[in-house]
Protein backbone atom coordinates (compact mmCIF):
# COMPACT_ATOMS: atom_id res chain seq x y z
CA UNK A 1 0.00 0.00 0.00
CA UNK A 2 1.41 3.20 -1.18
CA UNK A 3 2.00 5.87 1.32
CA UNK A 4 0.99 9.80 0.25
CA UNK A 5 2.50 10.61 -3.17
CA UNK A 6 3.86 13.94 -3.68
CA UNK A 7 5.23 15.43 -7.23
CA UNK A 8 7.17 17.30 -8.07
CA UNK A 9 9.46 16.67 -5.23
CA UNK A 10 11.49 20.11 -6.24
CA UNK A 11 10.32 23.22 -7.87
CA UNK A 12 11.76 26.04 -9.23
CA UNK A 13 10.16 28.67 -10.26
CA UNK A 14 10.96 32.42 -11.04
CA UNK A 15 8.91 35.45 -10.03
CA UNK A 16 6.09 35.75 -11.50
CA UNK A 17 4.93 32.46 -12.81
CA UNK A 18 2.71 29.78 -11.40
CA UNK A 19 3.73 26.67 -9.15
CA UNK A 20 1.46 23.09 -9.28
CA UNK A 21 1.89 20.86 -6.04
CA UNK A 22 0.18 17.47 -6.34
CA UNK A 23 -0.75 15.31 -4.03
CA UNK A 24 -2.10 11.75 -4.29
CA UNK A 25 -3.95 10.33 -1.15
CA UNK A 26 -3.60 7.05 0.33
CA UNK A 27 -5.48 4.01 -1.39
CA UNK A 28 -8.85 4.61 0.53
CA UNK A 29 -8.29 8.12 1.85
CA UNK A 30 -10.67 10.69 0.81
CA UNK A 31 -9.47 13.50 3.21
CA UNK A 32 -6.03 15.98 2.48
CA UNK A 33 -4.93 18.82 4.12
CA UNK A 34 -1.92 20.86 3.39
CA UNK A 35 0.39 22.45 5.29
CA UNK A 36 3.41 24.67 4.51
CA UNK A 37 6.92 24.66 6.35
CA UNK A 38 8.90 27.93 6.10
CA UNK A 39 12.66 27.34 6.91
CA UNK A 40 13.26 26.62 11.09
CA UNK A 41 9.67 26.37 11.69
CA UNK A 42 7.10 24.15 12.10
CA UNK A 43 4.26 23.06 9.71
CA UNK A 44 1.35 25.40 8.99
CA UNK A 45 -2.06 23.73 8.09
CA UNK A 46 -3.15 25.50 5.19
CA UNK A 47 -6.18 23.94 3.82
CA UNK A 48 -8.48 21.01 4.23
CA UNK A 49 -10.62 19.38 1.50
CA UNK A 50 -12.79 16.32 0.85
CA UNK A 51 -13.09 15.06 -2.68
CA UNK A 52 -14.51 17.95 -4.80
CA UNK A 53 -15.17 20.17 -1.27
CA UNK A 54 -13.04 22.51 0.39
CA UNK A 55 -13.68 21.94 4.17
CA UNK A 56 -11.17 24.65 5.90
CA UNK A 57 -9.25 27.42 4.45
CA UNK A 58 -8.78 29.11 7.32
CA UNK A 59 -4.80 29.13 6.56
CA UNK A 60 -4.86 30.18 2.96
CA UNK A 61 -3.46 33.03 2.09
CA UNK A 62 -6.78 35.32 0.75
CA UNK A 63 -4.75 35.82 -2.94
CA UNK A 64 -2.49 33.58 -5.23
CA UNK A 65 -3.31 30.39 -3.44
CA UNK A 66 -5.87 27.67 -4.12
CA UNK A 67 -6.16 24.35 -3.75
CA UNK A 68 -8.59 21.76 -5.16
CA UNK A 69 -9.23 18.08 -5.24
CA UNK A 70 -11.20 16.60 -7.88
CA UNK A 71 -13.23 13.52 -8.03
CA UNK A 72 -10.73 11.74 -9.80
CA UNK A 73 -7.30 12.63 -9.99
CA UNK A 74 -4.53 13.92 -7.44
CA UNK A 75 -4.99 16.89 -5.32
CA UNK A 76 -3.84 20.24 -6.21
CA UNK A 77 -2.12 23.04 -4.63
CA UNK A 78 -1.56 26.07 -6.81
CA UNK A 79 0.45 29.26 -6.20
CA UNK A 80 -0.01 32.01 -9.15
CA UNK A 81 2.49 35.02 -9.12
CA UNK A 82 4.66 33.05 -7.22
CA UNK A 83 7.08 35.70 -5.13
CA UNK A 84 10.16 35.09 -3.10
CA UNK A 85 8.27 34.53 0.19
CA UNK A 86 6.54 31.58 -0.88
CA UNK A 87 9.38 29.63 -1.21
CA UNK A 88 9.09 26.68 1.53
CA UNK A 89 8.14 23.08 2.11
CA UNK A 90 4.57 22.10 1.09
CA UNK A 91 3.36 18.87 2.66
CA UNK A 92 0.42 16.90 1.96
CA UNK A 93 -1.36 14.71 4.18
CA UNK A 94 -4.34 12.18 4.08
CA UNK A 95 -6.76 10.64 6.46
CA UNK A 96 -9.34 8.27 6.31
CA UNK A 97 -11.81 10.23 7.54
CA UNK A 98 -11.92 13.64 9.62
CA UNK A 99 -11.22 11.81 12.96
CA UNK A 100 -8.17 9.54 12.07
CA UNK A 101 -4.67 9.83 12.16
CA UNK A 102 -3.05 11.78 9.27
CA UNK A 103 -0.02 10.42 7.34
CA UNK A 104 2.11 12.75 5.44
CA UNK A 105 3.65 12.63 2.44
CA UNK A 106 7.67 13.74 1.32
CA UNK A 107 6.27 17.35 1.00
CA UNK A 108 7.94 19.43 -2.15
CA UNK A 109 10.81 21.97 -1.63
CA UNK A 110 9.69 24.86 -4.03
CA UNK A 111 12.34 27.46 -4.40
CA UNK A 112 11.71 30.29 -6.24
CA UNK A 113 14.04 32.82 -8.03
CA UNK B 1 0.31 33.73 18.01
CA UNK B 2 2.27 30.57 18.66
CA UNK B 3 -0.45 28.29 20.02
CA UNK B 4 2.19 25.35 20.45
CA UNK B 5 5.50 26.21 21.35
CA UNK B 6 8.37 23.76 21.77
CA UNK B 7 11.05 26.08 23.96
CA UNK B 8 13.93 23.80 23.07
CA UNK B 9 15.85 23.94 19.04
CA UNK B 10 18.13 21.42 19.97
CA UNK B 11 18.64 18.39 22.47
CA UNK B 12 21.85 15.81 22.56
CA UNK B 13 21.57 12.91 24.42
CA UNK B 14 23.66 9.65 24.91
CA UNK B 15 22.90 6.68 23.40
CA UNK B 16 21.17 4.69 25.76
CA UNK B 17 19.93 7.38 28.16
CA UNK B 18 16.45 9.19 28.40
CA UNK B 19 15.31 11.90 26.04
CA UNK B 20 12.70 14.00 26.98
CA UNK B 21 11.36 16.52 24.53
CA UNK B 22 9.26 19.02 25.82
CA UNK B 23 5.96 21.01 24.55
CA UNK B 24 4.03 23.86 26.01
CA UNK B 25 0.48 24.72 24.05
CA UNK B 26 -1.66 28.10 25.07
CA UNK B 27 -5.15 27.34 23.42
CA UNK B 28 -7.11 25.44 26.44
CA UNK B 29 -9.68 24.24 23.48
CA UNK B 30 -7.04 21.45 22.60
CA UNK B 31 -7.94 18.62 23.13
CA UNK B 32 -5.86 15.83 21.19
CA UNK B 33 -1.83 16.01 21.35
CA UNK B 34 0.53 14.38 19.32
CA UNK B 35 4.12 13.36 18.41
CA UNK B 36 5.76 13.64 14.65
CA UNK B 37 9.36 12.41 13.80
CA UNK B 38 10.77 14.17 10.84
CA UNK B 39 14.41 13.03 8.91
CA UNK B 40 15.78 15.56 6.30
CA UNK B 41 13.99 15.39 3.11
CA UNK B 42 10.84 13.54 4.28
CA UNK B 43 7.20 14.60 5.45
CA UNK B 44 6.33 14.18 9.20
CA UNK B 45 6.07 10.46 10.79
CA UNK B 46 3.38 9.84 13.34
CA UNK B 47 5.06 8.21 16.62
CA UNK B 48 2.36 8.72 19.57
CA UNK B 49 -0.57 10.32 20.42
CA UNK B 50 -2.84 11.11 23.57
CA UNK B 51 -6.07 12.40 24.06
CA UNK B 52 -6.74 15.11 27.15
CA UNK B 53 -9.09 12.52 29.10
CA UNK B 54 -5.83 10.70 30.09
CA UNK B 55 -2.52 11.73 31.22
CA UNK B 56 0.10 9.00 29.78
CA UNK B 57 0.25 7.09 27.01
CA UNK B 58 2.96 4.45 26.02
CA UNK B 59 3.96 2.50 22.87
CA UNK B 60 6.93 0.70 23.16
CA UNK B 61 10.03 2.88 23.90
CA UNK B 62 8.06 5.89 23.70
CA UNK B 63 5.90 7.51 26.07
CA UNK B 64 3.93 10.88 26.25
CA UNK B 65 3.25 12.72 29.70
CA UNK B 66 0.08 15.52 29.38
CA UNK B 67 -0.22 17.65 32.12
CA UNK B 68 -3.02 19.96 31.20
CA UNK B 69 -3.25 22.07 34.21
CA UNK B 70 0.55 23.63 33.14
CA UNK B 71 -0.26 23.16 29.37
CA UNK B 72 2.55 20.83 28.82
CA UNK B 73 3.13 17.78 27.39
CA UNK B 74 6.28 15.82 27.33
CA UNK B 75 7.83 13.08 25.13
CA UNK B 76 10.10 10.40 26.94
CA UNK B 77 12.15 8.17 25.02
CA UNK B 78 14.02 5.36 26.67
CA UNK B 79 16.57 4.22 25.92
CA UNK B 80 17.32 6.31 23.56
CA UNK B 81 19.07 4.60 19.92
CA UNK B 82 21.03 6.54 17.06
CA UNK B 83 18.47 6.18 14.85
CA UNK B 84 16.62 8.30 17.32
CA UNK B 85 18.56 11.46 16.00
CA UNK B 86 15.50 13.86 14.27
CA UNK B 87 13.69 16.60 14.25
CA UNK B 88 10.34 15.96 16.45
CA UNK B 89 7.50 17.99 16.24
CA UNK B 90 4.78 18.35 18.98
CA UNK B 91 1.65 18.89 17.38
CA UNK B 92 -2.19 19.70 18.75
CA UNK B 93 -5.53 19.93 17.80
CA UNK B 94 -9.68 20.82 19.02
CA UNK B 95 -12.62 18.46 18.62
CA UNK B 96 -10.36 15.37 19.11
CA UNK B 97 -8.27 14.91 16.55
CA UNK B 98 -10.24 16.35 13.92
CA UNK B 99 -8.62 18.11 11.05
CA UNK B 100 -5.81 20.99 11.04
CA UNK B 101 -3.11 20.31 13.46
CA UNK B 102 -1.02 23.22 14.63
CA UNK B 103 2.21 22.25 15.29
CA UNK B 104 5.26 23.39 17.28
CA UNK B 105 8.72 25.01 15.73
CA UNK B 106 10.59 21.37 16.44
CA UNK B 107 13.41 20.45 18.35
CA UNK B 108 16.69 18.43 17.25
CA UNK B 109 17.52 15.29 18.50
CA UNK B 110 20.89 13.95 18.47
CA UNK B 111 21.89 10.93 19.95
CA UNK B 112 25.90 10.48 20.55
CA UNK B 113 27.05 7.35 20.58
Amino acid sequence: NAGVMQNPRHLVRRRGQEARLRCSPMKGHSHVYWYRQLPEEGLKFMVYLQKENIIDESGMPKERFSAEFPKEGPSILRIQQVVRGDSAAYFCASSLGSYNEQFFGPGTRLTVL
Amino acid sequence: DQQVKQNSPSLSVQEGRISILNCDYTNSMFDYFLWYKKYPAEGPTFLISISSIKDKNEDGRFTVFLNKSAKHLSLHIVPSQPGDSAVYFCAASAESGAQKLVFGQGTRLTINP
